[in-house]
């Protein structure tokens, strides 16, 4: 079936600092791929989409590109910041567009 | 515009007793998704409902249920607590059904805790 791989973290940068979380899945066809961040206590937010091959999708100094042929949606960022500190999660939509597959999520801490 | 709301924000229960949990979806949206998020476990997908009709559900038992009303609200109801569903329980709309990449977007969360 459908699934998300990312790196569990956590991951601990100090401010400014470059940033990449890996990301691959596993699914049929070409699913539309999403980052989400969780900051602490709130629910998920949308932080940036691709929905096909070699789109990137970009939010806030974040990137990911849909990669096809590595099958993976790695999150980049060229400076993070203390207020970047969150749980981060890859996503897919599933074959039959149901609903979103999660990765484990990755935890980010940034000091300063 | 207003973004998912859910209820209440914090909900205790004691182990064999039901939970109603409430999610309004953003204005126009008609799918509306339950997720649990419980420690150890991450998020994983429960129900899905579009246009008052149960389209999907997760691997959870059947104590898990839920419907969506004419307004596209929904709710979720879980019977026979057990100490395990303890979690945050996530809802999330969207305009349709995600098939076509369309986004969900996520409310703020019910905390459930069973005792």
């Amino acid at each position: 079936g459908d699934s998300v791989t990312q790196m569990e973290g956590p991951v601990t940068l100090s401010e400014e600092a470059f940033l990449t979380i890996n990301c691959t899945y596993t699914a049929t066809g070409y699913p539309s791929l999403f980052w989400y961040v969780q900051y602490p206590g709130e629910g998920l937010q949308l932080l940036l989409k691709a929905t096909k091959a070699d789109d990137k999708g970009s939010n806030k100094g974040f990137e990911a590109t849909y990669r096809k042929e590595t099958t993976s949606f790695h999150l980049e960022k060229g400076s993070v910041q203390v207020s970047d500190s969150a749980v981060y999660f890859c996503a897919l939509v599933n074959q039959a567009g149901t609903a979103l597959i999660f990765g484990k999520g990755t935890t980010l801490s940034v000091s300063s | 515009e207003a973004g998912v709301t859910q209820s209440p924000t914090h909900l205790i229960k004691t182990r064999g007793q039901q939970a109603t949990l409430r999610c309004s979806p953003i204005s126009g949206h008609t799918s509306v998704y339950w997720y649990q998020q419980a420690l150890g476990l991450g998020l994983q997908f429960l129900l899905w409902y579009d246009e008052g009709e149960e389209r999907n559900r997760g691997n959870f038992p059947p104590r898990f249920s839920g419907r969506q009303f004419p307004n596209y609200s929904s709710e979720l109801n879980v019977n026979a607590l057990e100490l395990e569903d303890s979690a945050l329980y996530l809802c999330a709309s969207s305009l349709v059904g995600t098939s076509g990449g369309e986004t969900q977007y996520f409310g703020p969360g019910t905390r459930l805790l069973v005792l």
